[in-house]
């Protein structure tokens, strides 16, 4: 399996800033997703992060608000932008790998906004 | 679409008795099922898959899973619970394995000594 890494493990954040969630897989993945766990709460994906594209956003998430960037096989970045403190989750990303059918998950980013 | 049902959002047995969890899935296509586990503080770990192959799935720490089509059901069990499997299950779809998951809304395991 992959081994995922994100940065930074946690924060506490202002309302109204922004905060860039990074995450490092050691090995070239083709697809990359990126997950938000509210407090309390079940999984919800936000987008799937392309190489090479634009990012792809589920029912709900917008751009504006969750920019993304996938600039390689390894690495991408999650935007958490103007932050509210409905904003305070667990932000996780996910890697697939296609021949074992099944995605494996980075520790998270926990968020508080204050 | 896809989605899952988890039946209980928390489950409390005793140490050594039988461990069920149980998550009911709807989906258009044949699907990929997937059980997590969600240690406090911690990110997801997956526990089993099913992908087409055998019908009872074994995972890892002694859980097993049985994929029922005519009941579209994908329960988790394991017959002797132990202090450690305190945690989150999450049960997810997918139409893909490695593609986007769909959750359940997550069973919390309580072990009783």
């Amino acid at each position: 399996s992959a081994v995922i890494s994100q940065k930074p493990s946690r924060d506490i954040c202002q309302r109204g800033t922004s905060l860039t969630i990074q995450c490092q897989v050691d090995s070239q993945v083709t697809m990359m997703f990126w997950y938000r766990q509210q407090p309390g709460q079940s999984l919800t994906l936000i987008a799937t992060a392309n190489q090479g594209s634009e990012a792809t956003y589920e029912s709900g998430f917008v751009i504006d608000k969750f920019p993304i960037s996938r600039p390689n096989l390894t690495f991408s970045t999650l935007t958490v932008s103007n932050m509210s403190p409905e904003d305070s989750s667990i932000y996780l990303c996910s890697v697939g790998s296609t021949g074992k059918n099944e995605q494996y998950f980075g520790p998270g980013t926990r968020l508080t906004v204050t | 679409a896809q989605s899952v049902t988890q039946l209980g959002s928390h489950v409390s047995v005793s140490e050594g008795a039988l461990v069920l969890l149980r998550c009911n899935y709807s989906s258009s296509v044949p699907p990929y099922l997937f059980w997590y586990v969600q240690y406090p503080n911690q990110g997801l770990q997956l526990l089993l898959k099913y992908t087409s192959a055998a019908t009872l799935v074994k995972g890892i720490n002694g859980f097993e899973a049985e994929f029922k089509k005519s009941e579209t059901s994908f329960h988790l069990t394991k017959p002797s619970a132990h202090m450690s499997d305190a945690a989150e299950y999450f049960c997810a779809v997918s139409a893909e394995g490695a593609q986007k998951l769909v959750f359940g809304q997550g069973t919390r395991l309580t072990i009783n000594p």
